[in-house]
C-alpha cells in the first residue's frame, strides 16, 4: 500500500516567511496525493490534490504543491505565510479504498 | 446537504464500558472509513467499507467493530473501552471507484478514564 512520510514535525515561522513542508511517498506507479489542513479545534480540510497532469498543483488559501516523480516527493509551499496559517498539515496518499496519512507537521506562525 | 455528520462531539467513558460512535452521510457515497487521530501519529485507518454489507480492517482495528447495513450509516463500536482508545475519531466518505478524495466529518473526541 502507498504510504507517505513527512519530514518536519514542528515548524515555526515568522509572518511573511516562505513555507515548504516535505512529503515523500513510498513507491512509483499511479499515485494520488493530498494535502489536508487542520486548524486548531477544527476538522480536516482539503488544501489540494494531485491525481495526474500538471505536476504543479494550486490549492486554496495560496498554497501549492509540486509533484516530483523522480524524487517521490509532493512538497507543500506557500510564498508568504500569515498568522492564520497556524495549523497542522497532513500529507496523504490514496491506498486502496482509503487514505494513508503522514504523521503531520505542526506549523506555528508568529507575528 | 449535511455532508458527513458524527455524533457525539465529545464523550467520556470509563474503562470497560461500550459505546457506539455514529457516522452518517447524505451524499450517497459508496465508500466510508473510520480514522483515529493521535498526537504525533497522524490519522490511522481503523475500518473501512466499500458498500452496504461490506467492511474490512484497516491499520488499527483491534478493539473496534463496524457494520454497514445502509449506504448512509457506518457506526463504530467500542466493545470494551480502554485508555489506549482515548483519541479523536474521524469518519470519512468517498463516492467510490475512481474517486479518491475523502470528505471528513467534524470528529468525536473520546476520553477513556
Amino acid at each position: 500500500a502507498q504510504s507517505v512520510s513527512q519530514h518536519n514535525h514542528h515548524v515555526i515561522l515568522s509572518e511573511a516567511a516562505s513555507l515548504e513542508l516535505g512529503c515523500n511517498y513510498s513507491y512509483g506507479g499511479t499515485v494520488n496525493l493530498f494535502w489536508y489542513v487542520q486548524y486548531p479545534g477544527q476538522h480536516l480540510q482539503l488544501l489540494l490534490k494531485y491525481f495526474s497532469g500538471d505536476p504543479l498543483v494550486k490549492g486554496i488559501k495560496g498554497f501549492e504543491a509540486e509533484f516530483i516523480k523522480s524524487k517521490f516527493s509532493f512538497n507543500l509551499r506557500k510564498p508568504s505565510v500569515q498568522w492564520s496559517d497556524t495549523a497542522e498539515y497532513f500529507c496523504a496518499a490514496y491506498s486502496g479504498y482509503a487514505l494513508n496519512f503522514g504523521k503531520g507537521t505542526s506549523l506555528l506562525v508568529t507575528p | 446537504n449535511a455532508g458527513v455528520t458524527q455524533t457525539p462531539k465529545f464523550q467520556v467513558l470509563k474503562t470497560g464500558q461500550s459505546m457506539t460512535l455514529q457516522c452518517a452521510q447524505d451524499m450517497n457515497h459508496e465508500y466510508m472509513s473510520w480514522y483515529r487521530q493521535d498526537p504525533g501519529m497522524g490519522l490511522r485507518l481503523i475500518h473501512y467499507s466499500v458498500g452496504a454489507g461490506i467492511t474490512d480492517q484497516g491499520e488499527v482495528p483491534n478493539g473496534y467493530n463496524v457494520s454497514r447495513s445502509t449506504t448512509e450509516d457506518f457506526p463504530l463500536r467500542l466493545l470494551s473501552a480502554a485508555p489506549s482508545q482515548t483519541s479523536v475519531y474521524f469518519c470519512a466518505s468517498s463516492p467510490g471507484t475512481g474517486y479518491y478524495e475523502q470528505y471528513f466529518g467534524p470528529g468525536t473526541r473520546l476520553t477513556v478514564t
